[in-house]
Parts: structure tokens; sequence; C-alpha cells
């Protein structure tokens, strides 16, 4: 079965400071999901990243994706505290029978002090 | 409203108990799932529909979990004689599909039904 592993588990920094968060996977990805999740909220889609060496960015959110499709980065630029959460990294395989079957990592918890 | 919608938000109940959690997904969104999250975890998969059949309960955990969509679009999961370590928070998504798979990759997600079994 589809295994990730995210790190760090937690992270603390300083507003305005840059910041990567890794995702690593047992196997080789179909597909990459980036989500982010608040307290008491639900899962909000950041990105999905499909290619070898594939890189996408969402205002100062970029995430890429390796060559190998095994393991991929999510980093912010300038952090705001309205980045702080936990950020989930997600993989669906080939044999998830064409649907999104996601394997979730455990998570990074990311605050932002002012 | 716009987005998935999930009742109730918090359930208590005590162990032995029948639970049901309902899911209401964005109109038009052929493909469900359902997750449980349990603390300090991601999510992790229960199951899928495509439309009104489950096309793969696969993460059921045990036969005591059973989810329905009859007509295509609410959901339904039932716990039956829950336990306490079903407590967590199962979180339902939907998304629009071209054979399965969104065409965008986002799987919209409600704020989840937190169940706490005493």
């Amino acid at each position: 079965s589809q295994e990730l592993e995210q790190s760090p588990q937690s992270l603390i920094v300083q507003e305005g400071k840059n910041l990567t968060i890794n995702c690593t996977s047992s196997k080789t990805l179909y597909g990459l999901y980036w989500y982010k999740q608040k307290y008491g909220e639900g899962l909000i889609f950041l990105m999905m990243l499909q290619k070898g060496g594939e890189e996408k960015s969402h205002e100062k959110i970029t995430a890429k994706l390796d060559e190998k499709k095994q393991q991929s980065s999510l980093h912010i630029t300038a952090s705001q505290p309205s980045h702080a959460g936990i950020y989930l990294c997600g993989a669906d395989n080939y044999d998830s029978g064409g649907y999104q079957k996601v394997t979730f990592g455990t998570g990074t918890k990311l605050q932002v002090i002012p | 409203g716009a987005g998935v919608s999930q009742t109730p938000s918090n359930k208590v109940t005590e162990k032995g108990k029948y639970v049901e959690l309902r899911c209401d997904p964005i109109s038009g969104h052929t493909a469900l799932y359902w997750y449980r999250q349990s603390l300090g975890q991601g999510p992790e998969f229960l199951i899928y529909f495509q439309g009104t059949g489950a096309a793969d309960d696969s993460g059921l955990p045990n036969d005591r979990f059973f989810a329905v969509r009859p007509e295509g679009s609410v959901s339904t999961l039932k716990i039956q004689r829950t336990e306490r370590g079903d407590s967590a928070v199962y979180l339902c998504a939907s998304s629009q599909t071209s054979q399965g798979r969104s065409k965008t990759g986002e799987l919209f997600f409600g704020e989840g039904s937190r169940l706490t079994v005493l």
C-alpha cells in the first residue's frame, strides 16, 4: 500500500520567513496533492502535480514534484499568519481504479508568529 | 449553500449505540467519498460512490460500518454498535468526474462530523 512521510511534523516560523515542507512516497506517484486544513474545518485544495519535474504556484505557495515522482516539496515564501494550519500531502496510484482513492500523509503543522 | 454540507457537526454517543452521519455533496457532483480522520493523523479512505453505487468500500474497517447513496446525491454513513475506537472526524468529499477522476484533481471536502463515543 501507498505510504507517505511528511517532514517536519511541525514548524514554527517568524512572519516573513520562507519555509519548506517535504513529502516522500514509498511508491511512484500518479497524482500528488497538497491540501491545507485549519482546526474544525475541512481540507482546502492547494494543487495537484502529476508530471515528473512539474512545478505549480498559487499566490506565495509553490509545490514541486521530483523527476522520479516519489518526492514533493511545498515552499512558502514570505510566510504570513494566514498560512498557519496543517498541510497534508496526498497521493493516488494508477491501481486506485481510475478514481481518487487518496492516501494522505500525517500532516505538517505550521505556526506563523507575527 | 455551495459547498459540501455535513451533519451533525458534532455527535456524542454512548458505546453500543447506532449513529448516522449525513453528507450533502455539491450539486452535480457524481463522485462522493467518505474519509475518517483520527487525532493527529491524515484522513483515511473509507468508501467511494460513483452515482448511487459504492464502487469501492475497501476502506470500511468492519461490517459495523455501512454507507448508502440511494438517489446519487445525499449519502449517509451508518455505524452500528459504536465503539470508543470509532471516535474520529468523519469527512465527506465530492467531485465532478471524468470517468471517475476529477478534471482538476480537486476533491471538495465538507467540514466533517466529529464523533465521540463515550
